[in-house]
C-alpha cells in the first residue's frame, strides 16, 4: 500500500527566499508524481507533473524533482512571494495502468511572510 | 472546457438525512476519482472508476456510502443516512487518456451535517 509523506507539515520563511518542499512515497513502482497547490477553501491546482522516466520538471519559478528508485521528489520554489502562500500536495499515480489510482500526501502549508 | 463541474458547492442538512453530490468529468476524460478532505484525515481517496466502472471502491468508509457512474459525463457520491462525521470537503477530479494522465479537480462541495 502506497503511503504518502510531506516534510514539513508547515513552512513560513520571509519574502525573497528560495525553498524546498520535499515528498516521499514507500512504492518506487509509480507512473508518474503531480504536485498541487490549494488555497484555503478552493479545490486543487496542478502546478508540475513529472513522468516516471523525467529527472526533474520546470514551470516558472518552480522545479520538481523525482527520484524513483529513493522514493522521493522535491519541489522546489525560488524567489518565493507572498502570492506563493498556499497549501502544497503531492501525488504519486500508483503503476502503469490506465486504472491507477493516485494516493496524496498530507501537504506542506506554506507562508510567504512579506 | 469548463473543467470538472461539482454541485452543490456548499450543502448544509440535518444527521439522518441523505445527501447526493454531482460531479461532471472533464468531456473525454475516462477515470473519475472521489476524495474526501477534512484537517484530521487529509486527502483520501474514497472510489475511483475507470470507464464508468468501480475499480477500487476500499476507501469508501461504511455502507452509507454509495457511487454510480451511470455514463462518461456524470457521477454522483451519496451518503444514506448521513451523520455529523461524514461533514468534510468531498472532491471530484478526472483524468484522460493522454500520456501525461495529468488530474483534474472540480472546486468541491463542502458539506455540513449537523
Amino acid at each position: 500500500k502506497q503511503e504518502v509523506t510531506q516534510i514539513p507539515a508547515a513552512l513560513s520563511v520571509p519574502e525573497g527566499e528560495n525553498l524546498v518542499l520535499n515528498c516521499s512515497f514507500t512504492d518506487s513502482a509509480i507512473y508518474n508524481l503531480q504536485w498541487f497547490r490549494q488555497d484555503p477553501g478552493k479545490g486543487l491546482t496542478s502546478l508540475l507533473l513529472i513522468q516516471s522516466s523525467q529527472r526533474e520538471q520546470t514551470s516558472g519559478r518552480l522545479n520538481a524533482s523525482l527520484d524513483k528508485s529513493s522514493g522521493r521528489s522535491t519541489l522546489y520554489i525560488a524567489a518565493s512571494q507572498p502570492g506563493d502562500s498556499a497549501t502544497y500536495l503531492c501525488a504519486p499515480r500508483a503503476g502503469y495502468s490506465s486504472a491507477s489510482k493516485i494516493i496524496f500526501g498530507s501537504g506542506t502549508r506554506l507562508s510567504i511572510r512579506p | 472546457d469548463a473543467g470538472v463541474i461539482q454541485s452543490p458547492r456548499h450543502e448544509v442538512t440535518e444527521m439522518g438525512q441523505e445527501v447526493t453530490l454531482r460531479c461532471k468529468p472533464i468531456s473525454g476524460h475516462n477515470s473519475l476519482f472521489w476524495y474526501r478532505q477534512t484537517m484530521m484525515r487529509g486527502l483520501e481517496l474514497l472510489i475511483y472508476f475507470n470507464n464508468n466502472v468501480p475499480i477500487d471502491d476500499s476507501g469508501m468508509p461504511e455502507d452509507r456510502f454509495s457511487a454510480k457512474m451511470p455514463n462518461a459525463s456524470f457521477s454522483t457520491l451519496k451518503i444514506q443516512p448521513s451523520e455529523p462525521r461524514d461533514s468534510a470537503v468531498y472532491f471530484c477530479a478526472s483524468r484522460g487518456l493522454d500520456n501525461t494522465g495529468e488530474l483534474f479537480f472540480g472546486e468541491g462541495s463542502r458539506l455540513t451535517v449537523l
